[in-house]
């Protein structure tokens, strides 16, 4: 079975400090891992994506994941928050693609991020 | 823009209307989704159509009906919905892999904002 937890709903940083997002998945299969960044009444954009590479793996705007397996974590960090990264950050699970060849995602319930100036 | 687009953007109907969401991709995939976004809830996969048959029916409600005529199109009819259906819905699209290759990214459009009244 996937699952996926995001420990936090919500997280505020001020402007230029560090941002961690966590998260930790629970997979049957060697899964690919994906985090998504969703700005208000915009649809949700790829942020970065782990598929059994490198396990760091760095993404759009600064951010990067690294793959702990023996921790089943792909945290979000960036060394320095911006406030145009205000917005909901999704984890999300994706298990082998299935015999039809879509590939289903399980999606984390989201953490929002606030930056203060 | 992720060459996803959703049309309308917002919609307000009430429980006696019939509408319709059009979902379009431009980027020569093979498989789209739907899926509802509530608040406070993670994302409800919907439908899924790979290939252009659909593969996925995750126990949604009859007054929804999908409709994909061609790989770059997908539609949700809607008819006599009810005031909990009001949420965001997204279209997404990937390219659909042979099973057991990986999994691909979905591209998501910016939603459709549903009220019901």
């Amino acid at each position: 079975a996937q699952s996926v937890t995001q420990l936090d709903s919500h997280v505020s940083v001020s402007e230029g400090t560090p941002v961690l997002l966590r998260c930790n998945y629970s997979s049957s299969y060697s899964p690919s891992l994906f985090w998504y960044v969703q700005h208000p009444n915009k649809g949700l954009q790829l942020l970065l994506k782990y598929t059994s590479a490198a396990t760091l793996v760095k993404g759009i705007n600064g951010f990067e994941a690294e793959f702990k397996k023996s921790e089943t974590s792909f945290h979000l960090t960036k060394p320095s928050a911006h406030m145009s990264d205000a917005a909901e950050y999704f984890c999300v699970v994706s298990p082998m693609v299935d015999q039809t060849g879509a590939n289903n995602l399980f999606f984390g319930t989201g953490t929002r991020l606030t930056v203060i100036p | 823009e992720t060459g996803v687009t959703q049309t309308p953007r917002h919609l307000v109907m009430g429980m006696t209307n019939k509408k319709s969401l059009k979902c379009e991709q431009h980027l020569g995939h093979n498989a789209m989704y739907w899926y509802k976004q509530s608040a406070k809830k993670p994302l409800e996969l919907m439908f899924v159509y790979s290939l252009e048959e659909r593969v996925e029916n995750n126990s949604v409600p009859s007054r929804f009906s999908p409709e994909c005529p061609n790989s770059s199109h997908l539609f949700l009819h809607l008819h006599t919905l009810q005031p909990e259906d009001s949420a965001l819905y997204l279209c997404a699209s990937s390219q659909a892999l042979i099973r057991g290759r990986g999994t691909d990214t979905q591209y998501f459009g910016p939603g459709t904002r549903l009220t019901v009244l």
